[in-house]
């Protein structure tokens, strides 16, 4: 499995944008960029994903290298929800998804 | 769309007992669906894929007598932890892939997780 490097944690303050990175420079032509969250006792949720160009939705704004060895995460107003476990998953298309350790985001009031 | 329902949301049981851990996809077909085990402060390690009406394949150092999965439905599949103990005490997560349709292509869709206590 091609594999993501992210930071461990990060902290911001509520209503500041957030820019979680994610390194993955092993990556194939062939592998999707997914991001999900997990929040306290919860199971993951889906927040985007990309494949080479930037993509935005209600969520989050995902902006990929030109060479596609990484990526960044945009939350454009952190809230106190958007505290959780962020993960960058690298994944081809059917297969399993494979979780790192992700990235601990705290948000501050 | 896209909603699993995983039940029950905790459960506490004796060391001995066995428990059973329901996934359900609520507005979509399931073809495929996933079991996870999370520890605390650490990441979801892949425990099984299940395919319905077939048998599970199971990750290694997964004991499949252990964990038996069954998924014999589109909508429905259960991990029951037999003859629990203390070290199975986890948070187990279920998964659905569902259909090519939509969204459904390229994301999965995760329950809620059950909080899995051995006392």
């Amino acid at each position: 499995d091609a594999k993501t490097t992210q930071p461990n944690s990060m902290e911001s303050n509520e209503e500041e944008p957030v820019h979680l990175p994610c390194n993955h420079s092993t990556i194939s032509g062939t592998d999707y960029i997914h991001w999900y969250r997990q929040l306290p006792s919860q199971g993951p949720e889906y927040v985007i994903h990309g494949l080479t160009s930037n993509v935005n939705n209600r969520m989050a704004s995902l902006a990929i290298a030109e060479d596609r060895k990484s990526s960044t995460l945009i939350l454009h107003r952190a809230t106190l929800r958007d505290a959780a476990v962020y993960y960058c998953i690298l994944r081809v298309y059917g297969q399993n998804f494979v979780f790192g350790p992700g990235t601990r985001l705290s948000v501050l009031p | 769309g896209a909603v699993v329902s995983q039940h029950p949301s905790r459960v506490i049981c004796k060391s001995g007992t066995s428990v059973k851990i329901e996934c359900r996809s609520l507005d979509f077909q399931a073809t495929t669906m996933f079991w996870y085990r999370q520890f605390p402060k650490q990441s979801l390690m892949l425990m099984a894929t299940s395919n319905e009406g077939s048998k599970a394949t199971y990750e290694q150092g997964v004991e499949k007598d252990k964990f038996l999965i069954n998924h014999a439905s589109l909508t429905l599949s259960t991990l029951t932890v037999t003859s629990a103990h203390p070290e199975d005490s986890s948070f187990y997560i279920c998964s659905a892939r569902g259909r090519g349709t939509g969204s459904l292509d390229y994301g999965y869709t995760f329950g809620s997780g059950t909080r899995l206590t051995v006392v």
